[in-house]
């Protein structure tokens, strides 16, 4: 198993310009989320989902955009560039409580994204 | 979800045994206690989770008192490869929406040679 994986690993935009992060998952887990880490503020929740076709807001929503259209694969979209997203992003996902007992999450390796 | 206390730093010495404390006194009894670690810039690794039973595999080993209000997780024999930051967490067990894990501002375990 590839487990998650996310593409670009580094990212450089412009102020205003759009872009997709890509997240990827092998495992068969309903649950995905998008986390974003800064300096001195711990992993916040961006958005997630648990299962293709639901999606939900976390606690920093605004400016991303996500859809689910199917179980392996988790895009976040970038709708309008803005320097305060520079971050890094991390894609996560995890069994339902249907499929195993757990909460463990199973994390990317991240996206360094720079906004100027 | 319960509030979790770790100490911002700990150090210890490559080959012995890293015992990294986590004060978790409000957690409610349905509640698991996990444990997740972040080596610098790569995305948090789950290491391991209980709920009251000592639990143990092949990276650590978790201790929980009996009145379940702090853990120790125990790494036997550190590596300089295990020096990260380590997050207690706690949280119910079974999800019935979301998937968020708050991560609170762990400890900084750095093993030395």
């Amino acid at each position: 198993n590839a487990g998650v994986t996310q593409t670009p690993k580094f990212q450089v935009l412009k102020t205003g310009q759009s872009m997709t992060l890509q997240c990827a998952q092998d495992m068969n887990h309903e649950y995905m989320s998008w986390y974003r880490q800064d300096p001195g503020m711990g992993l916040r929740l961006i958005h997630y989902s648990v299962g293709a076709g639901i999606t939900d807001q976390g606690e920093v929503p605004n400016g991303y955009n996500v859809s689910r259209s199917t179980t392996e694969d988790f895009p976040l979209r970038l709708l309008s560039a803005a320097p305060s997203q520079t971050s890094v992003y991390f894609c996560a996902s995890r069994a339902s409580a249907g499929q195993t007992f757990s909460y463990e999450q199973y994390f990317g390796p991240g996206t360094r994204l720079t906004v100027t | 979800d319960a509030k979790t206390t770790q100490p911002p730093s700990m150090d210890c010495a490559e080959g012995r045994a890293a015992n990294l404390p986590c004060n978790h006194s409000t957690i409610s009894g349905n509640e698991y206690v996990y444990w997740y670690r972040q080596i610098h810039s790569q995305g948090p690794q789950y290491i391991i989770h209980g709920l009251k039973n000592n639990e143990t595999n092949e990276m650590a080993s978790l201790i929980i008192t009996e009145d379940r209000k702090s853990s120790t997780l125990i790494l036997p024999h550190a590596t300089l490869r295990d020096t990260a930051v380590y997050y207690c967490i706690v949280r119910v067990g079974r999800e019935t929406s979301g998937s968020r894990l708050t991560f609170g501002e762990g400890t900084q375990l750095t093993v030395n040679p």
